[in-house]
Order: structure tokens, then C-alpha cells, then sequence
């Protein structure tokens, strides 16, 4: 799976809109970007994946340009529960007999603040 | 429906004790998967298995059994432990629906001393 660089730590405040950007410069045709989450004394949780462009949902929006070597996980307006470890994961998701490797690096260590 | 389960969720041990980590799903995922997650780090996987009755090493095997005697159930276990083994223990099972997705159970706590 493609490598990628993250942020190691950020912090915030309540109400704003927080931007985690991740660099994956060997990302192949094939891979896609996946972002979980990760609450303390949590397992990881599965929050947005995309191709190009932008994808949408109800947590979070994903930026993807056109050149794919980087993305950027937007959260509108946090809030203190939003304070997590956010992962970058790339890969193109091959069933690989039947199981799928996700490679997580360090991600990126979020703080709300009130 | 209960998602991914895993008992115990907190142990102790001393060197040389064995366990073995449950895991269950209710989710009819084909595959499971045993990822080990050290402070301050991202997780790593242990072992996984792509279906009922087959089992493969990850990243980190050494000192780590499994077993998968059922498609709902996934354990790990740890024959004679070692303070190095002192982590935090993650099963998940894999969705086939879409890419690179896993539902995480909750984890064990182990501290091996």
C-alpha cells in the first residue's frame, strides 16, 4: 500500500471548520483514499473514502485533486467531540484471498478546544 | 446486532502466563482480522484470516496463535506472553461492500508484567 504523510498533531476550536491534509505521493491508478477515525479507548471507525474530486457525506468532505498526491478531510465546525486520531489509509482495496491489508501510520492526533 | 465483540477487555498477565482473546461478529463478514495498537501508534496487523477455516500472518505473527473455527468467531492467543506483547488489542471484521472498509470491536487492554 502507498505510503503517506500526515500531520502528527493538530488542535482547534469549537465551530471551526478543521482541514487535515495527507500526502501520498506514490499513490497508484487503482488505490483509493480512506480516512477513519479514532476516539480514545475506541477501535478505529470507517469515516469517508473518495477516488477524485470531492466526496461528501454526513460527517466529513473529502478533497481530492487532480493529481491525487494529497487529500484533505474537511470537518465543519467541530465540535469537543470531534477530538480523535484521524487515519489516511491508500490503497486500491484488493480482496487479496479474500481479506483486505490496511496499513495505518500514526495519524493525525486531533484537539478540540472550548 | 451487536457489531464486533471482543471479551476480555482488560487483562493482566505475567510472563509466561498464556490467554487467548475472543472475538465475535454478527455481521456475516467473510473476513477477520487481529491488529495490536502500542501507544501512540497506529495499529498493526497480527493476523487475519479471509474466511472460515484459513489463516494468514500479518505484519507482527511472532508470538501470536490463531484460531477461526467459525465465521463468526476469531481468536488470538498468546502462548507464553512477554512484557513486549503489552498492548492494546483490536478484531475487526472486513466488509466486502466496500473498499478498504472494517468494523473494529472495542479492544482488550493487556498488560503483560
Amino acid at each position: 500500500l502507498a505510503k503517506t504523510t500526515q500531520p502528527i498533531s493538530m488542535d482547534s476550536y469549537e465551530g471551526q471548520e478543521v482541514n487535515i491534509t495527507c500526502s501520498h505521493n506514490n499513490i497508484a491508478t487503482n488505490d483509493y483514499i480512506t480516512w477513519y477515525q479514532q476516539f480514545p479507548s475506541q477501535g478505529p471507525r470507517f469515516i469517508i473514502q473518495g477516488y477524485k474530486t470531492k466526496v461528501t457525506n454526513e460527517v466529513a468532505s473529502l478533497f481530492i485533486p487532480a493529481d491525487r498526491k494529497s487529500s484533505t478531510l474537511s470537518l465543519p465546525r467541530v465540535s469537543l467531540s470531534d477530538t480523535a486520531v484521524y487515519y489516511c489509509l491508500v490503497g486500491d482495496g484488493a480482496i487479496i484471498q479474500g481479506a483486505q491489508k490496511l496499513v495505518f501510520g500514526q495519524g493525525t492526533r486531533l484537539t478540540i478546544n472550548p | 446486532n451487536a457489531g464486533v465483540t471482543q471479551t476480555p477487555k482488560f487483562q493482566v498477565l505475567k510472563t509466561g502466563q498464556s490467554m487467548t482473546l475472543q472475538c465475535a461478529q454478527d455481521m456475516n463478514h467473510n473476513s477477520m482480522y487481529w491488529y495490536r495498537q502500542d501507544p501512540g501508534m497506529g495499529l498493526r496487523l497480527i493476523y487475519y484470516s479471509a474466511s472460515e477455516g484459513t489463516t494468514d500472518k500479518g505484519e507482527v505473527p511472532n508470538g501470536y496463535n490463531v484460531s477461526r473455527l467459525n465465521k463468526r468467531e476469531f481468536s488470538l492467543r498468546l502462548e507464553s506472553a512477554a512484557p513486549s506483547q503489552t498492548s492494546v488489542y483490536f478484531c475487526a471484521g472486513g466488509s466486502s461492500g466496500r473498499y478498504n472498509e472494517q468494523f473494529f470491536g472495542p479492544g482488550t487492554r493487556l498488560t503483560v508484567l
